[in-house]
Formats: structure tokens, C-alpha cells, sequence
């Protein structure tokens, strides 16, 4: 069956440190694979999407990018961290007919 | 991109109502999903709906792909504590890779 990690659960970064957020889905392949952030008691921000390797959609401007080096691997970085980047981040993959979410990351920018 | 609008925004019942709660677009989708998700937790799949006018159940949980292919609505009957939880619909066009939420609905059960 299909699962997908993500990791870490939590993190806290001071302002201005880089980021690497890596999420990995096993059990299927060639997988679309998303990237979302919530902010607390809100809803789910589309920041990045990718339908295979290399190829990555971004929704938001920001301070964030998005790699995906392996087909089962989707990675969220940023060089220097805002205060603003805080919040609940998840990872996603889709089938095409169905979509399946990570544990998140709780990242605090401190 | 396309967005969903999701109805009510928060939700305040009696253990052992019914509930309601919908989704709405300006665009077709091709496939409704409906999540729950726990705080501090990733959202969890509750149901997928394939075909308009599908009807799905899943336990207490009923959903709905409406007939124009741009709504969706999610029942939830005899309402336990354990339902909690916000709530999500979303969406997956034709081409399955614009997958959209809407914001959630927040359902608090009152013992």
C-alpha cells in the first residue's frame, strides 16, 4: 500500500536560517505531489505542485521553493527563514483520483 | 486557480445531531474529496466522489458529487465527540493536478 512520510514533525528556526522540508511517498509511482501550508484554526495554501520530476508549479511568490529530484521525493526550502514563514506545512500525493496527506510540519520562526 | 467556497465556516451541535456542510465552485470538477482533519495532524481522507449525482457513504458520513459537477456537500448524522475536527472539501479538475480546498468547516459537538 501506498505511504508517505514527511519529516520533521517539528522545527523551530531563527529568522534568517535556511529551511529543508523533505517528504518522500512509497508504494506508487509517478505520483503529483503538492506542498500546503496551514495557518493556525485556517485553511490549506497550495504553494507548490509538481507532476514529475524536475517539474514544479508554484501558486505564491514567496520566500519558499519547491525541488523534486526523485520521483518520490518532493522537497520545500527557503534560504533565509521569515517570522511570516511559520505555520503547519503538509505534504501531499495524488493518484490522479484520490489525494493522501503527511503528518505535517509544525515550523516556528523564532 | 480555481477555489472553493465551503459552508458553514464553524459549526457548534448537540451530541447527536445531524450535520451539514457544503462546497461550491465557479469550475467543474472531475473528482469531490472530503477530509477530517485532527489538530496537529494531517488531513484524513473521509470520501472520494467520482460521477455527478454520486451518492457515498461511509458509516455515519454521507457525501454527495452534485449534478452540475460544482458543488458537494458532506452529512454527518447522530454527531459524536470524536467528530471534532475540521473538516475539508476539495477538488480535482480534468487534468488532476490543480487539487483545491476549500477553508474548512470547524465542527465543535457538545456532550
Amino acid at each position: 500500500s501506498q505511504t508517505i512520510h514527511q519529516w520533521p514533525a517539528t522545527l523551530v528556526q531563527p529568522v534568517g536560517s535556511p529551511l529543508s522540508l523533505e517528504c518522500t511517498v512509497e508504494g506508487t509511482s509517478n505520483p503529483n505531489l503538492y506542498w500546503y501550508r496551514q495557518a493556525a484554526g485556517r485553511g490549506l495554501q497550495l504553494l507548490f505542485y509538481s507532476v514529475g520530476i524536475g517539474q514544479i508549479s508554484s501558486e505564491v511568490p514567496q520566500n519558499l521553493s519547491a525541488s523534486r529530484p526523485q520521483d518520490r521525493q518532493f522537497i520545500l526550502s527557503s534560504k533565509k527563514l521569515l517570522l511570516s514563514d511559520s505555520g503547519f506545512y503538509l505534504c501531499a500525493w495524488s493518484s490522479g483520483t484520490e489525494a493522501f496527506f503527511g503528518q505535517g510540519t509544525r515550523l516556528t520562526v523564532v | 486557480g480555481q477555489q472553493l467556497n465551503q459552508s458553514p465556516q464553524s459549526m457548534f451541535i448537540q451530541e447527536g445531531e445531524d450535520v451539514s456542510m457544503n462546497c461550491t465552485s465557479s469550475s467543474i470538477f472531475n473528482t469531490w474529496l472530503w477530509y477530517k482533519q485532527d489538530p496537529g495532524e494531517g488531513p484524513v481522507l473521509l470520501i472520494a466522489l467520482y460521477k455527478a449525482g454520486e451518492l457515498t457513504s461511509n458509516g455515519r458520513l454521507t457525501a454527495q458529487f452534485g449534478i452540475t459537477r460544482k458543488d458537494s456537500f458532506l452529512n454527518i448524522s447522530a454527531s459524536i465527540p470524536s467528530d471534532v475536527g475540521i473538516y475539508f472539501c476539495a477538488g480535482l479538475p480534468y487534468n488532476n493536478n490543480d487539487m483545491r480546498f476549500g477553508a474548512g468547516t470547524r465542527l465543535t459537538v457538545k456532550p
